[in-house]
C-alpha cells in the first residue's frame, strides 16, 4: 500500500538554527499539507499547497515558514530561526481519491525539539 | 467558544460495545474529516465527508450540515479501536477538535 514518508523522525536542534523537514508524498497525490501537534495539545493545520503554490495557510505560518516542492517526489517545511515553542510533532499529509473518496494520508510525523 | 467541540473527551468501553463519538461545530464548512491518532502518535485518516454517511468497515460516520453535527459510530468494537479519535472540520481554516480518547477493555 502506498504511504507518505518524513524524514527525519527526530530532530533536536538549538534555538535560532535552520530546519528543513523532509517529506515524500504519494506519487500521485495532488495536494499536500504540514500539521503541527504540540505534545499534549490538539492537531493544527499550518500549510496546504496544490500546483506549486500555497493555496491555504493558518495565522501559525508565518514568514519564518517556508514550503518548497524542489522536485517531483520531495515536499519539505523550512522553519528559519526555530524558537523553543516550534517544538512538537510536525505532520505532513497528502490526498487523492481512492475508493473511499477523497482521503488524506498522512506520514508518520517528525518529532522536532528546539533547545 | 471553542468552534470544534468533541464529546465525550474520555470514553472506555466493553469489547463487542457499540460506540458513538460526537462532533459539534460552529462554522460553515464545506467538509469534515475524522481521524484516528495511535498511542505512538500516527495518525490515520478515517473518513471525510460533506454530506450524509459513509461506512468503512466497522466504522460508520453521519454528518448532519444544518445541525453543524457528527457522529463516528464503531461497530463490535475491538481492543485495537483505542485510539484518539479526533474530528476536523474544513471551513474558512482547518480547525481540529481536541479528540476523544476511546479505550476498549478486552
Amino acid at each position: 500500500e502506498p504511504e507518505v514518508t518524513q524524514t527525519p523522525s527526530h530532530q533536536v536542534t538549538q534555538m535560532g538554527q535552520e530546519v528543513i523537514l523532509r517529506c515524500v508524498p504519494i506519487s500521485n497525490h495532488l495536494y499536500f499539507y504540514w500539521y503541527r501537534q504540540i505534545l499534549g495539545q490538539k492537531v493544527e493545520f499550518l500549510v496546504s499547497f496544490y500546483n506549486n503554490e500555497i493555496s491555504e495557510k493558518s495565522e501559525i505560518f508565518d514568514d519564518q515558514f517556508s514550503v518548497e516542492r524542489p522536485d517531483g517526489s520531495n515536499f519539505t517545511l523550512k522553519i528559519r530561526s526555530t524558537k523553543l515553542e516550534d517544538s512538537a510533532m510536525y505532520f505532513c499529509a497528502s490526498s487523492g481519491i481512492d475508493r473511499w473518496g477523497e482521503t488524506q494520508y498522512f506520514g508518520p510525523g517528525t518529532r522536532l525539539l528546539v533547545l | 467558544k471553542n468552534e470544534v467541540e468533541q464529546s465525550p473527551q474520555n470514553l472506555t468501553a466493553q469489547e463487542g460495545e457499540f460506540i458513538t463519538i460526537n462532533c459539534s461545530y460552529s462554522v460553515g464548512i464545506s467538509a469534515l474529516h475524522w481521524l484516528q491518532q495511535h498511542p505512538g502518535g500516527g495518525i490515520v485518516s478515517l473518513f471525510m465527508l460533506s454530506s450524509g454517511k459513509k461506512k468503512h468497515g466497522r466504522l460508520i460516520a453521519t454528518i448532519n450540515i444544518q445541525e453543524k453535527h457528527s457522529s463516528l459510530h464503531i461497530t463490535a468494537s475491538h481492543p485495537r479501536d483505542s485510539a484518539v479519535y479526533i474530528c476536523a472540520v474544513v471551513g474558512q481554516k482547518v480547525t481540529f477538535g481536541t479528540g476523544t480518547k476511546l479505550q476498549v477493555i478486552p
